[in-house]
């Protein structure tokens, strides 16, 4: 069974408006954190956002939140603002305390911000 | 400070030979990771390491994989007998330790290509 899931492969978002990435996650793991990256099309990856599986309050890093839902067990990301070069490839991550560090990736959503 | 090196950043191989990829993590980085991204999708988890050794190893694709780490530094994937399959972008990161809340730092992968 797939451990992350995003369901969008594709989102369009008009410049400065507000978008919102889907991730779903499967563990019985009670410690576990969640992470989102950003991948442009020059192949980086660049660390936006985590969330812990006990923090009690939603993450927030400048324009990006984290929509932490428990009981769903979702981390959606939420992207407030849309800028042009926030076009790239999201991916969300799970790790999970017993794995001992390693990060599981979802697919990924490619995200393209419309002028 | 210098972020997480890799090379090549390009690799062109015929089936059957054997290649040697590098990381160099961020210096002082204890946690080491190996992921694959095929062409379209998400990070594969291969192999970890703490320090010199590798606690696990339960991504490794098959036995032509191999990994090691020296000097709690460097780290060096090699796959034998390369495969048309193995073709992706294999990406390293470090970390400061393993677990919890530890950013992992991504280098800018190296591009496989196997003919």
């Amino acid at each position: 069974a797939q451990k992350i899931t995003q369901t969008q492969p594709g989102m369009f978002v008009q410049e400065k408006e507000a978008v919102t990435l889907d991730c779903t996650y499967d563990t019985s793991d009670p410690s576990y954190g969640l992470f989102w990256y950003k991948q442009p099309s020059s192949g980086e990856m660049i660390f936006l956002i985590y969330q812990g599986s006990y923090d009690q309050q939603n993450a927030t890093e400048g324009r990006y939140s984290l929509n932490f839902q428990k009981a769903r067990k979702s981390a959606n990301l939420v992207i407030s603002a849309s800028q042009l070069g926030d076009s790239a490839m999201y991916f969300c991550a799970m790790r999970e305390q017993r794995s001992q560090g390693n990060l599981i990736f979802g697919k990924g959503t490619k995200l393209s911000v419309k002028p | 400070g210098a972020g997480v090196s890799q090379s090549p950043s390009n690799k062109v191989t015929e089936k059957g030979k054997d290649v040697e990829l590098r990381c160099d993590p961020i210096s002082g980085h204890t946690a080491l990771y190996w992921y694959r991204q095929s062409l379209g999708q998400g990070l594969e988890f291969l192999i970890y390491f703490q320090g010199n050794s590798a606690p696990d190893k339960s991504g490794l694709p098959s036995d032509r994989f191999s990994a090691e780490r020296t000097g709690g530094s460097v780290s060096t994937l090699t796959i034998q007998r390369t495969q048309q399959e193995d073709s992706a972008v294999y990406l390293c990161a470090s970390s400061l330790l393993s677990g919890g809340y530890n950013e992992q730092f991504f280098g800018p992968g190296t591009r496989l290509t196997v003919l």
